[in-house]
């Protein structure tokens, strides 16, 4: 059984970075059959995607955060991680480690649906 | 950018059927995903490709996609169903979702 495990610091302060790591059992970060994803929830509010990486090492963000989001994969460990920078308030949310599976049948690769999702871990950004 | 637009809230009896659409510019021609999340719970995929369900997944939950609007529809809705729903689709290969719904059963 595939499972996510986010960690990390509970408790960022603002202007730092938050720094978060997904752990992934059951399956492999090496496989270029998913996508692996960051998705946040502000509280009480909607699903924000955050960014993806591959197995490959290419990644896409959130337009919106592009400039202060990066991700990475460590195939060794089998986890993948997610550094925000310059945090503020706004940034206060539960983190979901998500895997979307693609579709490589036609040739090509396609995302078609997240599947397994952490248990989310909620990072506070408070002084 | 590219949106999704969902209703705050839709209420159901038990036994009704629910529908919850989802709308944005030519969704039709894009794969809509439905994900339910209970409170407190991480979100539970409930339709993929528009109308396929996971493995697991009752019967009752039901999706189609046309044209602006996708719809996912809830057969003989249960208790169980309360929760919030989110469309959610793949736009210029960056991940957008819907606003989210709020589905009262009572």
């Amino acid at each position: 059984q595939v499972q996510l495990q986010e960690s990390g610091p509970g408790l960022v302060k603002p202007s730092e970075t938050l720094s978060l790591i997904c752990t992934v059992s059951g399956g492999s970060v090496s496989s270029g059959s998913y996508y692996w994803n960051w998705i946040r929830q502000p509280p009480g509010k909607g699903l924000e995607w955050i960014g993806y990486i591959y197995y490959s090492g290419s990644t896409n963000y959130n337009p919106s955060l592009k400039s202060r989001v990066s991700i990475s994969v460590d195939t060794s460990k089998n986890q993948f991680s997610l550094k925000l920078r310059s945090v503020t308030a706004a940034d206060t949310a539960v983190y979901y480690c998500v895997r979307n599976l693609l579709d490589c049948s036609g040739g090509s690769c396609y995302p078609r649906k997240f599947d397994y999702w952490g248990q989310g871990t909620l990072v506070t950004v408070s002084s | 950018s590219y949106e999704l637009t969902q209703p705050p809230s839709v209420s159901v009896s038990p036994g009704q059927t629910a529908s919850i659409t989802c709308s944005g510019d030519k969704l039709g021609d894009k794969y809509a995903c439905w994900y339910q999340q209970k409170s407190g719970q991480s979100p539970v995929l409930v339709i993929y490709q528009d109308i396929k369900r996971p493995s697991g997944i009752p019967e009752r939950f039901s999706g189609s996609n046309s044209g602006n609007t996708a719809t996912l529809t809830i057969s003989g809705t249960q208790a169980m169903d309360e929760a919030d729903y989110y469309c959610q689709a793949w736009d210029s290969s960056t991940v957008v979702f819907g606003g989210g719904t709020k589905l009262t059963v009572l």
